[in-house]
């Protein structure tokens, strides 16, 4: 149990385009749901918590009119990228959590922007 | 805020055991997990410890001092694919996570 999935897997764009990221809950319904940013040999930085019909709350520093989140059910987020330039290429992680305590990760997004 | 702590590299034997060590100071904690991370995948979940103790889970055990800000995680019988990084990272009261920079263990033949 506890899957999370994440469509795409991997992401070539050119610069300027916009690229969205859609994350579920395969078999539990996700309370909440977390995207994170992952840069080369670096750990996970938190961009935003997703709660299912509200607005989703930002970190600092994090631009949410560049990076849009709808949470639109309990069993999908997505995450889309606007205008993105070179410096967005990142692995993207949604994670979601259902009932306790614990997240569970889906299996990322490599995004590169030529 | 909040300051987690793992040393960036651990390299032992198969076979052998490895005890990654994680410090922190932060507001509003409510337990602590560990992540096994392989290198472009996703962190999957290894163990999580509320209470001050113990968890036993198979080859992995991790554990929890909640008044000394101090959890390790210990890897028993180490195998070539339990190279990777290990995450240690802070559930706070709202229920994000903070992660330490991750610990890269290599397990050598």
């Amino acid at each position: 149990g506890a899957v999370v999935s994440q469509h795409p897997s991997r992401v070539i764009c050119k610069s300027g385009t916009s690229v969205k990221i859609e994350c579920r809950s395969l078999d539990f319904q996700a309370t909440t749901m977390f995207w994170y940013r992952q840069f080369p040999k670096q750990s996970l930085m938190l961009m935003a918590t997703s709660n299912e019909g509200s607005k989703a709350t930002y970190e600092q520093g994090v631009e949410k009119d560049k990076f849009l989140i709808n949470h639109a059910s309990l069993t999908l987020s997505t995450l889309t990228v606007t205008s993105a330039h070179p410096e967005d290429s990142s692995f993207y992680i949604c994670s979601a959590r259902g009932r306790g305590d614990t997240q569970y990760f889906g299996p990322g997004t490599r995004l590169t922007v030529l | 805020g909040q300051n987690i702590d793992q040393p960036t590299e651990m390299t032992a034997t198969e076979g052998a055991i490895v005890q990654i060590n994680c410090t922190y100071q932060t507001s509003g904690f409510n337990g602590l997990f560990w992540y096994q991370q392989h290198a472009g995948e996703a962190p999957t979940f290894l163990s999580y410890n509320v209470l001050d103790g113990l968890e036993e889970k198979g080859r992995f055990s991790s554990f929890l001092s909640r008044s000394k800000g101090y959890s390790y995680l210990l890897l028993k019988e180490l195998q070539m694919k339990d190279s990777a990084s290990y995450l240690c990272a802070v559930l706070h009261n709202d229920y994000k996570l903070s992660f330490g920079a991750g610990t890269t263990v290599t397990v050598r033949a």
